[in-house]
Order: structure tokens, then C-alpha cells, then sequence
């Protein structure tokens, strides 16, 4: 069965720091790896996603993540945070070939502090 | 990109009614929709799988009798809760698979709260 795990169930981080938001996946194999942000009661919208290729994926809004396949991670990061970062991050699992099940982490919140 | 579009966003409904919830894939066809549900501070939990034209597959603990999932059209899914009690209050999102692109899209979420 496949799995995520997002360690930290907050992260804070002061205004204009580097941010990381971790994650680390379990899957049969080769991986497909998403990052979603949710506002409050908002729905879940894409960040960025890896699929093959180069390891370091960059997405919306200045994100990037690196996948790492010996670790089995795929952390969130971005240079500097903005104060309107701060939201709920969503890191996702599913295999490749064909269309299969995504299964999400528990979720890290990101405070970003002015 | 793709949006996916719910009806309503947020509803209050009283304990022993039904609710209808809508998702609509606006620019795709949508042959596959999925159910979440995602309680206060967790994660998506996945209800149903609903294929266009046949039966949802519904995740081991969700209620079929309960959660009842209709796939009319390559656009429309419905979610009806029935009976609803207040631990159904929850937030409820729906996505979409765009099989042209291979990517699934997901909707604003719908607040449904039984008083």
C-alpha cells in the first residue's frame, strides 16, 4: 500500500526566510509526487508536480521541490517566504501507469511570521 | 488550467434530512470524479470513485446507503448524503480526472454542516 508522511504538523518561519516543508512517500514502483496548498475553507489547488525527469520540479508562486529517490522524499521549499504563504500544504503519492488512487499526507501548516 | 466548480459551497441542513452536493468539470470531460472528505485539521480521505455511467467504488468504511454517489454525465457527479446527522458535518471536495491531460482537478469544497 502506498503512504505519505508529512512529519511536522506546523511549520513557522519568519518573513523573507528560506521555507522547507517536508515529506517522505511510500509506493510500488516508480512515483508520481504532488504538492497542494488549501486556504481556509477553500478547495485543494496544485502546486507542482514530479514525473520523471529532472529532480529538482519547480511550480506556482516560487516552489520548488526535489525528489529523491534513495531518500523516498519529495520537500517543498522556497527561498523566501511571503507572509500570504502561510496556508495548509498537502504533499501526494500515487504510482505510475495508467490512472491510479492519489493518496494525500495529514497535512503540514505553514506560518509564515512578518 | 481545468476547473472543477461545486454546488453549494457551504450548506446548513437540519438532522434526518438529505443533501445534494453538485461537481461540474467546466472545460473537460470528466470520465472518472472522486469524493473526498477532509475533517478539521486532517487530510483528504478519499469516500468514492464514481466512473461515468456505472456504480461508484466506494473506500472500505463510507457508507454506500448513506453517501450515495451519481455519475449521469461526463461533467456532472452528485453526492447525496442522506439521513444527516451532525457527525456528517464535514468538508466535502470533489475532483475531477481530465483524461486528455492525465491530471486530476479538484474543486473549491463544500461546507456542509447538520444542525
Amino acid at each position: 500500500a502506498q503512504s505519505v508522511a508529512q512529519p511536522e504538523d506546523q511549520v513557522n518561519v519568519a518573513e523573507g526566510n528560506p521555507l522547507t516543508v517536508k515529506c517522505t512517500y511510500s509506493v510500488s514502483g516508480n512515483p508520481y509526487l504532488f504538492w497542494y496548498v488549501q486556504y481556509p475553507n477553500r478547495g485543494l489547488q496544485f502546486l507542482l508536480k514530479y514525473i520523471t525527469g529532472d529532480n529538482l520540479v519547480k511550480g506556482s508562486y516560487g516552489f520548488e521541490a526535489e525528489f529523491n529517490k534513495s531518500q523516498t522524499s519529495f520537500h517543498l521549499k522556497k527561498p523566501s517566504a511571503l507572509v500570504s504563504d502561510s496556508a495548509l500544504y498537502f504533499c501526494a503519492v500515487r504510482p505510475s501507469g495508467g490512472y491510479q488512487k492519489v493518496t494525500f499526507g495529514t497535512g503540514t501548516k505553514l506560518q509564515v511570521i512578518p | 488550467g481545468a476547473v472543477v466548480s461545486q454546488h453549494p459551497s457551504w450548506v446548513i441542513c437540519k438532522s434526518g434530512t438529505s443533501v445534494k452536493i453538485e461537481c461540474r468539470s467546466l472545460d473537460f470531460q470528466a470520465t472518472t470524479m472522486f469524493w473526498y472528505r477532509q475533517f478539521p485539521k486532517q487530510s483528504l480521505m478519499l469516500m468514492a470513485t464514481s466512473n461515468e455511467g456505472s456504480k461508484a467504488t466506494y473506500e472500505q468504511g463510507v457508507e454506500k446507503d448513506k453517501f450515495l454517489i451519481n455519475h449521469a454525465s461526463l461533467t456532472l457527479s452528485t453526492l447525496t448524503v442522506t439521513s444527516a446527522h451532525p457527525e456528517d458535518s464535514s468538508f466535502y471536495i470533489c475532483s475531477a480526472r481530465d483524461p486528455d491531460r492525465n491530471e486530476q482537478y479538484f474543486g473549491p469544497g463544500t461546507r456542509l454542516t447538520v444542525t
